[in-house]
């Protein structure tokens, strides 16, 4: 079945450092991918997505570009704030009956950053 | 604009209790989907309902029931309440066929099974 591979947490960083969160996927077909971050004690939030290969899903700084020959999809952000600190997680749509699609997600990413 | 609301927020059991918990959706969203989320196991879909009058089983749905009340509403119930099912548990919801398959998620609902 479809399935997310994330890389292992939790990341600590320094205030200002550049971050890479890698992620890569195994499907059938052509999903779309998503990155969600959930802060402290909130639900999950959309930060980007992409629909097809090639597609960079961008947003708050924060970018992933969907790379069908190497089936990636790693999150990248220049330069990182303490408000960054959160878990985040890829995940890649898959259709189900009926003609829904569920999210099948990677196993999260614990991101701390110090001032 | 709520979104996605789950109620209760917190929960504790005692093992072989029975609980439901509540849904609602304010999207006009067709699908509606239960989660589980527990450390390094990301989210793992429990149960969801493709539209309304049709629910399917996910990934780890033993030990759960649901319903699908009305478009908006989706409840998870917990019969016998089991140490094991002592998770977070979120409802999200989503377009449909549609959709490019980006789902909204509510605050989450703390269980403890003891």
């Amino acid at each position: 079945g479809n399935s997310v591979t994330q890389m292992e947490g939790p990341v600590t960083l320094s205030e200002e450092a550049f971050l890479t969160i890698n992620c890569t996927y195994t499907a059938t077909g052509y999903p779309s991918l998503f990155w969600y971050v959930q802060y402290p004690g909130e639900g999950l939030q959309l930060l980007l997505k992409a629909t097809k290969a090639d597609d960079k899903g961008s947003n708050k700084g924060f970018e992933a570009t969907y790379r069908k020959e190497t089936t990636s999809f790693h999150l990248e952000k220049g330069s990182v704030q303490v408000s960054d600190s959160a878990v985040y997680f890829c995940a890649l749509s898959d259709w189900v009956a009926q003609g829904a699609q569920k999210l099948v997600f990677g196993q999260g990413t614990r991101l701390t950053i110090n001032p | 604009n709520a979104g996605v609301t789950q109620t209760p927020k917190f929960q504790v059991l005692k093992t072989g209790q029975s609980m439901t918990l509540q849904c609602a959706q304010d999207m006009n969203h067709n699908s509606m989907y239960w989660y589980r989320q527990d450390p390094g196991m990301g989210l793992r879909l429990i149960y969801y309902s493709a539209s309304e009058g049709t629910t399917d089983k996910g990934e780890v749905p033993n030990g759960y029931n649901v319903s699908r009340l009305n478009k908006r509403e989706f409840s998870l119930r917990l019969e016998s309440a089991a140490p094991s099912q002592t998770s977070v548990y979120f409802c999200a919801s989503g377009r449909g066929a549609s959709n490019t398959g980006e789902l909204f998620f509510g605050e989450g609902s703390r269980l403890t099974v003891l």
